[in-house]
């Protein structure tokens, strides 16, 4: 059972480029989230995504775009990417309906832009 | 809006020693609280919650909080410092009225001193 599975793992940008984060999570919870963790600021809230089809803004969605493919699937994209995106990028997904209700993360992912 | 609140960056506890790593909450409806616990290096490890019921919750490594509504609070506390504590930890709360988004605070770092 892989649980929340993220890639990539490390990814170093220039300033202006563009790339996608995929996670995925193969137990069929209807919540994914997207975090990102600074040092001193904690883990903050980019998007999230309550059901397939839905998307709702976090604490700090400004210069990121997110895609839920499916149940399954949940994308950040960087379009435009700033060296304040630094940061350990963390997916998670829960289900309050049918599950335990709490957070299953993934490994990160750390994104440096030059 | 929900927030959470860690008031102390760090805490620094004697091997042995009671510790006490405090939380304070914001939301409009009734809470969904956790701990969570992030050692160096590592991805984020659920410890407890409190979704309804008793107010004292129990979790994993020995560790307990305290769900206090009045005082809008939920302390995580352990009777008896072990060394291998040490690391980061978050709390987090869920609006049982939102839609599922879930904050953290900007964690504490606890020290467990041999």
């Amino acid at each position: 059972n892989a649980g929340v599975t993220q890639t990539p793992k490390f990814q170093v940008l220039k300033t202006g480029q563009s790339m996608t984060l995929q996670c995925a999570q193969d137990m069929n919870h209807n919540s994914m989230y997207w975090y990102r963790q600074d040092p001193g600021m904690g883990l903050r809230l980019i998007y999230y995504s309550a059901s397939e089809g839905t998307t709702d803004k976090g604490e700090v969605p400004n210069g990121y775009n997110v895609s839920r493919l499916n149940k399954r699937e949940f994308s950040l994209r960087l379009e435009s990417a700033a060296p304040s995106q630094t940061s350990v990028y963390f997916c998670a997904s829960s289900d309050f309906r049918g599950g335990t209700g709490e957070l299953f993360f993934g490994e990160g992912s750390r994104l440096t832009v030059l | 809006a929900q927030s959470v609140a860690q008031p102390e960056d760090q805490v620094n506890v004697a091997e042995g020693n009671p510790l006490t790593v405090k939380c304070t909450y914001s939301v409009s409806g009734n809470p969904y609280l956790f701990w969570y616990v992030q050692y160096p290096n590592r991805g984020l490890q659920f410890l407890l919650k409190y979704i309804t019921g008793d107010n004292l919750v129990k979790g994993s490594y020995g560790f307990e909080a305290e769900f206090n509504k009045s005082q809008t609070s939920f302390h995580l506390k352990k009777p008896s410092a072990l060394v291998s504590d040490s690391a980061l930890y978050f709390c987090a709360v869920r609006d049982v009225g939102g839609y599922d988004k879930i904050i953290f605070g900007k964690g504490t770092r606890l020290h467990i001193l041999p």
